[in-house]
């Protein structure tokens, strides 16, 4: 069952303390990428990685990183340098295509369910 | 970069009734709009896109609208039935080369039975 597996779906965590967010995928897509999402603001890009051993920071990358060693992994460390890490994360997937030897990207984001994130 | 405000941010409609969610951008270059629901507690899900090579494009009750002059783009839903109920959010991107989407605020719509 092909798909985009997050974890935890909840996970607290104290202040000062990083965490890291699971994402793992096995619809071979190349690019992954993780928004954060909260009332009223939609979903704003953190980051994101077209190929395995590259990644780019999105909007809003401060105090986040992230690293992808695997095709079909690409977790997401919120450090104890973001200083509102409280929400919702999403990761998503998407088909990349190659036009005129460059990578592109087509279509559908496909989404995992979620890790929400408390900082107590 | 783009910039996509949506209107409204919550919206309820009576069961058989329409809802029309709206949406602008900023980039002229954009040429990729999708459309995603996000059911309570679950993910978000593709339900229509459009290129700007077209002006309106429709999936049963869905259908979306694109005025490029304008650069607004719309979500009509007709014969809202209660499965409706969830946030909708629209998106803009260069459909090509452009690997960020930048997504609108969102809109709760709520069906009223």
């Amino acid at each position: 069952d092909g798909g985009i597996t997050q974890s935890p779906k909840y996970l607290f965590r104290k202040e000062g303390q990083n965490v890291t967010l699971s994402c793992e995928q096995n619809l071979n897509h190349d690019a992954m990428y993780w928004y954060r999402q909260d009332p009223g603001q939609g979903l704003r890009l953190i980051y994101y990685s077209q190929i395995v051993n590259d990644f780019q920071k999105g909007d809003i990358a401060e105090g986040y990183s992230v690293s992808r060693e695997k095709k079909e992994s690409f977790p997401l460390t919120v450090t104890s340098a973001q200083k509102n890490p409280t929400a919702f994360y999403l990761c998503a997937s998407r088909v990349s295509g190659t036009s005129g030897g460059a990578t592109r990207f087509t279509g559908e984001l496909f989404f995992g369910e979620g890790s929400r994130l408390t900082v107590l | 970069g783009e910039n996509v405000e949506q209107h409204p941010s919550t919206l309820s409609v009576q069961e058989g009734d329409s809802a029309v969610i709206k949406c602008t951008y900023s980039d002229s270059a954009s040429n990729y709009f999708p459309w995603y629901k996000q059911e309570l507690g679950k993910r978000p899900q593709l339900i229509i896109d459009i290129r700007s090579n077209v002006g309106e494009k429709k999936d049963q009750r869905i259908a979306v609208t694109l005025n490029k002059t304008a650069k607004h783009f719309s979500l009509h839903i007709t014969e809202t039935q209660p499965e409706d109920s969830a946030v909708y959010f629209c998106a803009a991107s260069m459909s090509f080369g452009n690997e960020k989407l930048t997504f609108g605020t969102g809109t709760r719509l709520t069906i009223i039975p």
